[in-house]
């Protein structure tokens, strides 16, 4: 079964608001996720680190102001999408490494996705 | 730092026939390296990982890649395609000192012919 989960799974809003999406570790803690944005028919970017504790670590490019992460818990990391505009339409993925010692070794999961499209 | 090409992309095979998707890597030390494979509405699946333990490294779903330093490359091979092989296909290596950053290659779409 899933043991990465992300809600909502698809979510359509309008120019200007504000959109938050719920990346979860079901059954092992993670001090740190990633979330990832794939626009159709490309690869998966990488945007940042979400440290549990300590603000995210974002990378080259990505706005910190317009993508807030927030990881409140060692289960549950959150990406709010600020006033989002059509062009932040796209599919975000989260990801969790479950640390060794943890069962079953080194191995990230990664969410099944949120597609986002705004109006 | 890290980076990986994969040439092609897009793969066509038909169904029990050999498969080959490529993926070349760019790195000043021995890299760690992944092929990740993506179906449609479904999250992303590790299919194997190479951490210098063995260059042949042997994935899920008959899947097994090789790692050759003296080209730089870690193709992804099955020796007979099944239709539910058909997705997209992701290479990348890992990524500075934190567990889990990934850079992704730009993606194969294999598509399985019956």
């Amino acid at each position: 079964g899933a043991v990465v989960s992300q809600h909502p799974s698809r979510v359509i809003c309008k120019s200007g608001t504000s959109v938050k999406i719920e990346c979860r570790s079901l059954d092992f803690q993670a001090t740190t996720m990633f979330w990832y944005r794939q626009f159709p028919k490309q690869s998966l970017m990488l945007m940042a680190t979400s440290n549990e504790g300590s603000k995210a670590t974002y990378e080259q490019g990505v706005e910190k102001d317009k993508f807030l992460i927030n990881h409140a818990s060692l289960t549950l990391s959150t990406l709010t999408v600020t006033s989002a505009h059509p062009e932040d339409s796209s599919f975000y993925i989260c990801s969790a490494p479950r640390p060794p010692g943890q069962g079953q070794g080194e191995t990230q999961y990664f969410g099944p996705g949120t597609r986002l499209l705004v109006l | 730092a890290q980076s990986v090409t994969q040439l092609d992309s897009h793969v066509s095979v038909s169904e029990g026939t050999p498969v080959l998707l490529r993926c070349n890597y760019s790195s000043s030390y021995s890299p760690s390296l992944f092929w990740y494979v993506q179906h449609p509405n479904k999250g992303l699946q590790l299919l194997l990982k190479y951490t210098s333990a063995a260059t042949l490294v042997k994935g899920i779903n008959g899947f097994e890649a090789e790692f050759k330093k003296s080209e730089t490359s870690f193709h992804l091979t099955k020796p007979s395609a099944h239709m539910s092989d058909a997705a997209e296909y992701f290479c990348a290596p890992g990524g500075g000192s934190t567990l889990g950053r990934l850079y992704f290659g730009r993606g194969t779409q294999l598509t399985v012919w019956p």
